[in-house]
């Protein structure tokens, strides 16, 4: 079956652009994940969706983050105005919050700030 | 504040080495501990799934062990070889929260 996808792959900006970055979680799964990898780091979450509702947004950096998402399924993260820290690996993942919560990742997307 | 470690932050290794590696979680409230191994420029991929005190589970050359009552997860890797070479992450899963709780990783290298 379809596992997670996110589009763009790769993306090159310029510092001060508007940034989308879009999910397609698996079909059925309740629960979308964000999250960073900036370059030598770990693992960094960002926000966490169930249905269509945030209930857990700490992890976005600042106010120029924010993220949808629509019908209990695609989800995109908005970056504004972006800055060179923003460059990073981001991730999504999906999970149908029955069992223990695995998560299923999607490829990811590279975003360069020039 | 849950707070789930993993040491040693980064290992090299020789090829056909044994290596392991922890995870270290909070014990109260535990719910289930997650493996997962992260190559470079790929996604994540979920390795083990663990939740009974004493649990073992094998893939292969890669098993762990799981110990709920002290908060910590043992990783092996018996004769690791150079595609083993990623990032092994842990995550918690507690009755109190609604999403994993991951670790920052070890860095495993191989060298041929």
């Amino acid at each position: 079956g379809a596992g997670v996808s996110q589009s763009p792959s790769n993306k090159v900006t310029e510092k001060g652009k508007d940034v989308e970055l879009r999910c397609d979680p698996i079909s059925g799964h309740t629960a979308l994940y964000w999250y960073r990898q900036s370059l030598g780091q770990g693992l960094e979450f960002l926000i966490y969706f169930q249905g269509n509702s945030a209930p857990d947004k700490s992890g976005l950096p600042s106010d120029r983050f924010s993220a949808e998402r629509t019908g209990g399924s695609v989800s995109t993260l908005t970056i504004q105005r972006t800055q060179q820290e923003d460059s990073a690996v981001y991730l999504c993942a999906s999970s149908s919050n029955t069992g223990y919560n695995e998560q299923f990742f999607g490829p990811g997307t590279r975003l360069t700030v020039l | 504040i849950l707070n789930v470690e993993q040491s040693p932050q980064s290992l090299h290794v020789q090829e056909g080495d044994s290596t392991n590696f922890t995870c270290s979680f909070p014990s109260s409230n535990f719910y289930a501990l997650h493996w997962y191994r992260w190559e470079t420029a790929k996604s994540p991929e979920a390795l083990f799934v663990m939740t009974l005190n004493g649990d073992e589970k094998k893939k292969g050359r890669i098993s762990a062990t799981l110990n709920t009552k002290e908060g910590y997860s043992y990783l092996y890797i018996k004769g690791s070889q150079p595609e083993d070479s990623a990032t092994y992450l842990c995550a918690s899963l507690f009755y109190n929260t609604d999403k994993l709780i991951f670790g920052t990783g070890t860095r495993l290298q191989v060298f041929p």
